[in-house]
């Protein structure tokens, strides 16, 4: 499709274990964002990949959550050792270099047990 | 640190009605605001856009105040319609990187 893809959709697993989630940006769009919305809340920044710039980091809250960017464009998000705080919908985004807007998937909804 | 926030979080509006979606920033630096729409299970979706140097923009049935004296930006929907209904969130951002976002709104429209 013409939009940001991102999989699962949904993904149940237990506390401790290891997941990552995968995000497919528009073509042609270099800049990709990775965020958290914790359920009633807005979206909270976790980490941005430009191009071949060194990806801003700034916003993932522990050193379990890991992202790679292979080729300059499909994305994986790794939460290792997931703990149940981490139950929250992943959403990614892409834009061209240097602009706006930011063109959202549907996201991957985490439940740990 | 500095975050964008909303007056309302709730606002419901009869079928027809124009609908008024009110943003406070704090951050005087952001540059470009932005407007979007999240229905239940989908990612946001872009209404509409504005950058620091504009007062108003106008898009189909959607137009976005920004009054930088104050810090306040708003969505203003016209003739609200029942596919209307969902949760705006608006976002704020400095030098094109990633966006700060407020909690949202749920707009629900009566009918």
């Amino acid at each position: 499709g013409a939009g940001v893809s991102q999989s699962p959709s949904n993904k149940v697993t237990e506390k401790g274990k290891d997941v990552e989630l995968r995000c497919d940006p528009i073509s042609g769009h270099t800049a990709l964002y990775w965020y958290r919305q914790s359920l009633g809340q807005g979206l909270e920044f976790l980490i941005y990949f430009q191009g071949n710039s060194a990806p801003d980091k700034s916003g993932l809250p522990s050193d379990r959550f890991s992202a790679e960017r292979t080729g300059g464009s499909v994305s994986t998000l790794t939460i290792q050792r997931t703990q149940q705080e981490d139950s929250a919908v992943y959403l990614c985004a892409s834009s061209l270099e240097g602009q706006q807007p930011q063109h959202f998937g549907d996201g991957t909804r985490l439940s740990i047990l | 640190g500095e975050s964008v926030g909303l007056h309302l979080p709730t606002l419901s509006v009869q079928e027809g009605d124009n609908s008024i979606i009110n943003c406070a920033y704090s951050n005087s630096a952001s540059d470009y605001f932005i407007w979007y729409k999240q229905e239940s299970g989908k990612g946001p979706q872009f209404i509409i856009d504005i950058r620091s140097n504009m007062d108003k923009r106008q898009g189909q049935r959607v137009t976005v105040l920004l009054n930088k004296t104050v810090k306040h930006l708003s969505l203003q929907i016209a003739a609200t319609q029942p596919g209307d209904s969902a949760v705006y969130f608006c976002a704020e951002n400095i030098y094109t990187r990633q966006l700060t976002f407020g909690s949202g709104t749920q707009l629900t429209v009566l009918p």
